[in-house]
């Protein structure tokens, strides 16, 4: 069982600023790192999947790096909005070459205005 | 919308029951999986389905089983229900099994087990 550790657990920003938090998973064996938006009350939604060390992504003002020699990935929200608001998951694949995840505890962002 | 659907949304049952929770994939994937997700926790693997055949299955026992259909649906399937079955219950389809291949998630089942 891989173990995917995400921090800070719960984050306060106010409207307008930038924040940025982590995933931390294991370096050998990696094949993919999935990171998804999940608002209260709705469907979990795909953001990235993230596959080359160094790789960079960007959705709006959502980017995401990745780190896979340490085993880290960042994702950055800049000029954090109240729609922004809702818990950020990450999940490499649990075994190599397949898709079944395994997630984080997630970030949940809280975007004051 | 990610076109997946969940029912029921919500549902009550008592411990020693048994429940049949369904999905409808995104029209042309191959591929279902279901995920458990307890309280301040993410969600966790339960199995995969592709192609109507199991290929793969999490930590949770043989009473959690599923099924997949020729027509995009999938049930999962709970005996003798726990209070610890307890949970947010989502499925997600994806075109194929490859560890790119995007899971595209429903809005989840309330389970609470009384």
């Amino acid at each position: 069982i891989l173990n995917v550790e995400q921090s800070p657990q719960s984050l306060h920003v106010q409207e307008g600023d930038s924040t940025n938090f982590t995933c931390s998973f294991p370096s050998s064996n990696f094949y993919a790192l999935h990171w998804y938006r999940w608002e209260t009350a709705k469907s979990p939604e795909a953001l990235f999947v993230m596959t080359l060390n160094g790789d960079e992504k960007k959705k709006g003002r959502i980017s995401a790096t990745l780190n896979t020699k340490e085993g880290y990935s960042y994702l950055y929200i800049k000029g954090s909005q109240p729609e922004d608001s809702a818990t950020y998951l990450c999940a490499p694949p649990g075994e190599a070459a397949g898709n079944k995840l395994t997630f984080g505890g997630g970030t949940r962002v809280l975007v004051k205005p | 919308e990610t076109g997946v659907t969940q029912s029921p949304t919500h549902l009550i049952k008592t411990r020693g029951q048994q429940v049949t929770l369904r999905c409808s994939s995104q029209s042309g994937h191959n591929t279902v999986s279901w995920y458990q997700q307890a309280l301040g926790q993410g969600p966790q693997f339960i199995f995969q389905y592709y192609r109507e055949e199991e290929n793969g299955r999490g930590n949770f026992p043989p009473r959690f089983s599923g099924l997949q259909f020729p027509n995009y649906s999938s049930e999962r399937n709970v005996n003798a229900l726990e209070l610890d079955d307890s949970a947010l219950y989502l499925c997600a389809s994806s075109l194929g099994v490859v560890s790119t291949d995007t899971q595209y998630f429903g809005p989840g089942t309330r389970l609470t087990v009384l």
